[in-house]
């Protein structure tokens, strides 16, 4: 995507902890979203942060710093339902999303 | 369901044929995307619309046109296919174009491929 990076995979293993972190361009800049996608299926709303700090909901949290362009997606607990893929998107001064490639999540009992 | 249904779920197309993937939602809402999700590539916006009658183009718009009548509808038109098109599509909505709640509703995608 433009401007927009995260890993292209990461491995955990079921129970434990892992962060999917994603740098983005910082012009322009009106919020950062996290989608969950599983494979074959449509992306589902994760989180939303516009403000720096940290947002919890449940398993999952989102951090956020502006000034230094950087997100970053926190999945505790982890299950084997949480593989899939995690989609790292930055809303710009037009208010359209500009999306990263997606971060391949492969859990592993 | 609630929600926004699309159709065709898989299609496969000749290089030339005109095409439409269909869009509907039922959540009323005002504005509605259309993305191509390819393998290595985020989502690309091909076309928006923030309110009925009126529609705008993302960042990759070429062979492609939509039209907004209603608020409901938002159709994506291939005038004429050409496997670079091969894809899937997602339709999306948002109850505003600002996205002031955090959350895009996503169809269930259209994959296309053009032979």
């Amino acid at each position: 995507g433009q401007n927009i990076d995260q890993p292209t995979e990461m491995t955990a293993t079921e129970g434990a902890i892992v962060q999917i972190n994603c740098t983005y361009q910082t012009s322009g800049f009106n919020g950062l979203f996290w989608y969950q996608q599983h494979a074959g299926e449509a992306p589902t709303f994760l989180s939303y942060n516009v403000l720096d700090g940290l947002e919890e909901k449940g398993r999952f949290s989102s951090f956020l710093s502006r000034s230094k362009g950087y997100s970053y997606l926190l999945l505790k607990e982890l299950q084997m339902k949480d593989s899939a893929s995690y989609l790292c998107a930055r809303m710009d001064s037009n208010y359209q999303l500009i999306w990263g490639a997606g971060t391949k999540l492969i859990i592993k009992p | 369901i609630a929600g926004i249904t699309q159709a065709p779920t898989s299609q496969i197309l000749a290089a030339g044929r005109r095409m439409t993937l269909r869009c509907t939602q039922d959540m009323r809402h005002n504005a509605m995307y259309w993305y191509r999700q390819d393998l290595g590539l985020g989502l690309r916006l091909i076309h928006y619309s923030n309110t009925a009658g009126t529609t705008g183009k993302g960042e990759v718009p070429d062979g492609y046109s939509v039209s907004r009548a209603n608020t409901d509808d938002f159709p994506l038109t291939l005038a004429s296919a050409v496997p670079s098109q091969t894809s899937v599509y997602f339709c999306a909505s948002s109850d505003s174009p600002s996205l002031h709640t955090g959350e895009l509703f996503f169809g269930e995608g259209s994959r296309l491929t053009v032979l």
